[in-house]
């Protein structure tokens, strides 16, 4: 079964740090991974995907990477803004139509 | 870009009643929807799978018979939890994925239950 294990839990930074957050899992054979982006109370906004073949993606300040080989994926988060303050979620999918395994997220903090 | 929404947003109600939330599709047909349940600082808990047409599949530990999935259309399912007790209380999210957007999946707002 996939465990997919986010670190740091949660993380508490000054405003214009950048960031690293970590998501590992455990089967290498995903069809894709997602980051996605959760404010209290609210649902989930995507903010990155990358398919099994690619191994980075970016949006803005945003960069997510992918080692499939390693079972690892980092989310790169420059420039923090207190607009930032979620909770960030990995998740992978193992099949064209599958299910998403989640980790516990992020809970990020970033204050002015 | 791909629309999934999810009613209602909040809902409170008495121990033993049911509870219906909905999750359209808007702007795609859903192949297959997935119910979550997330408690406050956890993750996203998979609760079922369902398909359009069939029935859904549940994942182990999820009564089947407190959680009645419904996916009678290609832009609609629904979650009935039924007999609710203040354990269910927690919060509820759907995503829809379609054959046409296989890349990455659309989720809904959510619907937090609140049962008293």
């Amino acid at each position: 079964k996939q465990e997919v294990t986010q670190i740091p839990a949660a993380l508490s930074v000054p405003e214009g740090e950048n960031l690293v957050l970590n998501c590992s899992f455990t089967d290498s054979a995903i069809y894709n991974l997602q980051w996605f982006r959760q404010d209290p109370g609210k649902g989930l906004t995507s903010l990155l995907l990358i398919q099994s073949s690619q191994r980075e993606q970016t949006s803005g300040r945003l960069n997510a990477s992918l080692d499939k080989s390693s079972g690892r994926s980092t989310l790169y988060i420059a420039a923090s803004q207190p607009g930032d303050s979620a909770t960030y979620l990995c998740a992978v999918r193992g099949s064209t139509l599958g299910r998403l395994y989640f980790g516990r997220g992020t809970q990020l903090t970033v204050w002015p | 870009g791909a629309v999934v929404s999810q009613h209602p947003s909040w809902v409170i109600c008495k121990s033993g009643t049911s509870v219906k939330i909905e999750c359209r599709s808007l702007d795609f047909q859903a192949t297959t929807m997935f119910w979550y349940r997330q408690f406050p600082k956890q993750s996203l808990m998979l609760m079922a799978t369902s398909n359009e047409g069939s029935k859904a599949t549940y994942e182990q530990g999820v009564e089947k018979d407190k959680f009645l999935i419904n996916h009678a259309s290609l832009t609609l399912s629904t979650l009935t939890v039924t007999s609710a007790h203040p354990e269910d209380s927690s919060f509820y999210i759907c995503s829809a994925a379609s054959t046409e957007q296989i890349l990455g999946y659309t989720f809904g707002s959510g619907t937090r239950l609140t049962v008293v």
